[in-house]
């Protein structure tokens, strides 16, 4: 069956632009995470989401970063006046039920490099 | 592909021979966990989960051993593959919040 899909892939922007990255969760997942994974390291958390209410953004690094999933399936993380310390793998997860304890599944991620 | 981790700890293993990863996690109040393994250039893939009323859990070829005396997290890979070579990350969920936090990975290396 389909896994998360995030798009695109690959982003390179050159400092100051704004990006948007886009996640399509797994059909009826209820629950959507972002986080960004810089090299070398495991990935840190963002941003959580149950259908559309964003309950978490604690781990945004800044409010350049902004998250929104107004329909409660695809979300878009948008970065507005990018950095060079803002590169790094963003990855979207997605679980099925607003039970906790459950895994997370990962899509592939958006690798964004700012020049 | 791109490498996923360039200064992790490595472990290791000839293939056939059972592999064993190691993890502390810093927070008492954690009461989920999971192994996730990350290939070059993908995300992390969910490989096993255990809840902290839980001391051990068995899947296909992996073991998962929690001590949360010494707050301990361990994976058991057996009879390694070459597809095991991978980056492998422990996650832990902190009771009431939903957010994973991950550890620094382990890159395990199958010797053929």
């Amino acid at each position: 069956g389909a896994g998360v899909s995030q798009s695109p892939r690959y982003k390179v922007a050159k400092r100051g632009q704004d990006v948007a990255l886009r996640c399509d969760p797994i059909s009826g997942h209820v629950s959507l995470f972002w986080y960004q994974q810089a090299l070398g390291q495991g990935p840190e958390f963002l941003t959580y989401f149950q259908n559309e209410a964003q309950l978490d953004k604690s781990g945004l690094p800044s409010d350049r970063f902004f998250a929104e999933r107004p329909e409660g399936s695809v979300s878009t993380l948008k970065i507005q006046r990018t950095q060079q310390e803002d590169s790094a793998v963003y990855l979207c997860a997605s679980s099925p039920r607003q039970v906790s304890n459950q895994p997370q599944h990962f899509g592939d991620g958006t690798r964004l490099s700012i020049l | 592909g791109e490498s996923v981790g360039l200064h992790l700890p490595t472990l290791s293993v000839q293939e056939g021979d059972n592999s064993i990863i190691n993890c502390a996690y810093s927070n008492s109040a954690s009461d989920y966990f999971i192994w996730y393994k990350q290939e070059s250039g993908k995300g992390p893939q969910f490989i096993i989960d255990i809840r902290s009323n839980m001391d051990k859990r068995q899947g296909q070829r992996v073991t998962v051993l929690l001590n949360k005396t010494v707050k301990h997290l361990s994976l058991q890979i057996a009879a390694t593959q070459p597809g095991d070579s991978a980056v492998y990350f422990c996650a832990e969920k902190i009771q009431g919040a939903q957010k994973l936090v991950f550890g620094q990975g382990t890159r395990l290396t199958i010797n053929p």
